[in-house]
């Protein structure tokens, strides 16, 4: 199975700053990867698809970038709304696999 | 607009099982899949399995082949998750997603159910 490796797990950061979360895959997985976020007690939200895809409705400070093995979510300024659980997800061939989840915390 | 609406929480005893609705509605159910993620308190998100709502099609997790079931009521668009022998590490918070596409992300999400496995 692919294992997605997610670094950092805890990320302190202030509003305005610029983030950047890694997530690694164990083997290709071309551009088939997601980025959820996810806040205490909802469920999670579809932010980025194929890797540099942005859903829609999603602001444009998200965004996304890599291919084969190692891929970033970068948010441009962090907002107050941002302080969230951040998870990665491959997607290929009827098998799904999560990131371990980055939280963003405000420092 | 799409939903997902689960059933409630359910407590049940070690060796129990439990089974989970997932009512689909705004969209065509037979064209997309259905996935079952779980979440334990504190902890990530672990992917469960999948079912084609057009033909039935399955692919669990491996470490839950044998104990989950999944199935779908096209005539109600809905999807339902079956966990047998549960265990206290079974405890979660459950949830449905729309699969984007064959095997794509999930853009849809349900509500949760909170499953609670206790003597």
């Amino acid at each position: 199975d692919i294992q997605m490796t997610q670094s950092p797990s805890t990320l302190s950061a202030s509003v305005g700053d610029r983030v950047t979360i890694t997530c690694r895959a164990s083997q290709s997985i071309s551009s088939w990867l997601a980025w959820y976020q996810q806040k205490p007690g909802k469920a999670p939200k579809l932010l980025i698809y194929k890797a540099s895809s942005l859903e829609s409705g999603v602001p444009s400070r998200f965004s996304g970038s890599g291919s084969g093995t190692e891929f970033t979510l970068t948010i441009s300024s962090l907002q107050p709304d941002d302080f969230a659980t951040y998870y990665c997800q491959q997607y290929n061939s009827y098998v799904w696999t999560f990131g371990q989840g980055t939280k963003v915390e405000i420092k | 607009q799409v939903q997902l609406v689960q059933s409630g929480a359910e407590v049940k005893k070690p060796g129990a099982s439990v089974k989970v609705s997932c009512k689909a509605s705004g969209y065509t159910f037979t064209s997309y899949g259905i996935s079952w993620v779980r979440q334990a308190p504190g902890q990530g998100l672990e992917w469960m399995g999948w079912i084609s709502a057009y033909n039935g099609n399955t692919n669990y997790a491996q470490k839950l082949q044998g104990r989950v079931t999944m199935t779908t009521d096209t005539s109600t668009s809905t999807a339902y998750m079956e966990l047998r022998s549960l265990r206290s590490d079974d405890t979660a918070v459950y949830y449905c997603a729309r699969v984007r596409g064959l095997t794509g992300p999930f853009d849809y999400w349900g509500q949760g159910t909170l499953v609670t496995v206790s003597s």
